[in-house]
């Protein structure tokens, strides 16, 4: 079946530095989507891709869809202490999402 | 407006037993789809149902089934529980039966002693 491949697992941020996350697939997807999900709450919708090579952005974040249609990446600029949480890629595969196992922002102290 | 709403929050049951989780979607919106999450992991597709009829299942036992009611609230049943059960069990309902635009419950947290 398909599956998503996110990386880094776990990352620590300083307030201020930009950050960046990527998503692999063995599958094509024609949507990849990008959420955040906080303790206690379901996955919030980031952003969402639907052609190969777009890059669209959302505030501090911005995401692209690879080219291949296998991959997908997300960045977030100048980091503030609420960007920590689990971020999610997601693919589109008919009517259900499938999505990679996240990528855990923390704070460093 | 309400988003979409989950019942209930927290859930302890044991092995052996049967659980019904329910959902209510935003209002206007015709299909629930179910994910369950496991610690440490991304949601897994469960069902979708859209104006009532089931339009896709994930690769989940028979002893999970679902519903929807003629107003688009949906419950989601697990027979005969497991251990592995253990989850947070997420609604997410849209207008259309499209993906892109899914929101999101905060999740009912299944322990199975």
């Amino acid at each position: 079946g398909q599956q998503l491949n996110q990386s880094p697992q776990s990352m620590f941020i300083q307030e201020g530095e930009d950050v960046s996350m990527n998503c692999t697939s063995s599958s094509i997807f024609n949507t990849w989507l990008w959420y955040k999900q906080d303790p206690g709450e379901g996955p919030v919708l980031l952003i969402a891709l639907y052609k190969a090579g777009e890059l669209t952005s959302n505030g501090r974040l911005t995401a692209q869809f690879g080219i291949t249609r296998k991959d997908s990446f997300l960045n977030i600029s100048a980091s503030i202490p609420s960007d920590v949480g689990i971020y999610f890629c997601a693919g589109q595969y008919g009517n259900k999402l499938v999505f990679g196992a996240g990528t855990i922002l923390r704070v460093k102290s | 407006d309400a988003g979409v709403t989950q019942s209930p929050t927290h859930l302890i049951k044991t092995r052996g037993q049967q659980v019904t989780l329910r959902c209510s979607p935003i209002s206007g919106h015709k299909s629930v789809s179910w994910y369950q999450q496991v610690l440490g992991q991304g949601p897994q597709f469960i069902f979708q149902y859209y104006e009532k009829e089931e339009r896709g299942r994930g690769n989940f036992p028979d002893r999970f089934s679902a519903r929807q009611f003629p107003n688009y609230s949906s419950e989601l049943n697990v027979n005969a529980l497991l251990l592995g059960d253990s989850a947070l069990y997420l609604c997410a309902s849209s207008f259309s039966p499209g993906v892109e635009k899914l929101f999101f419950g905060s999740g009912t947290q299944l322990s199975v002693l």
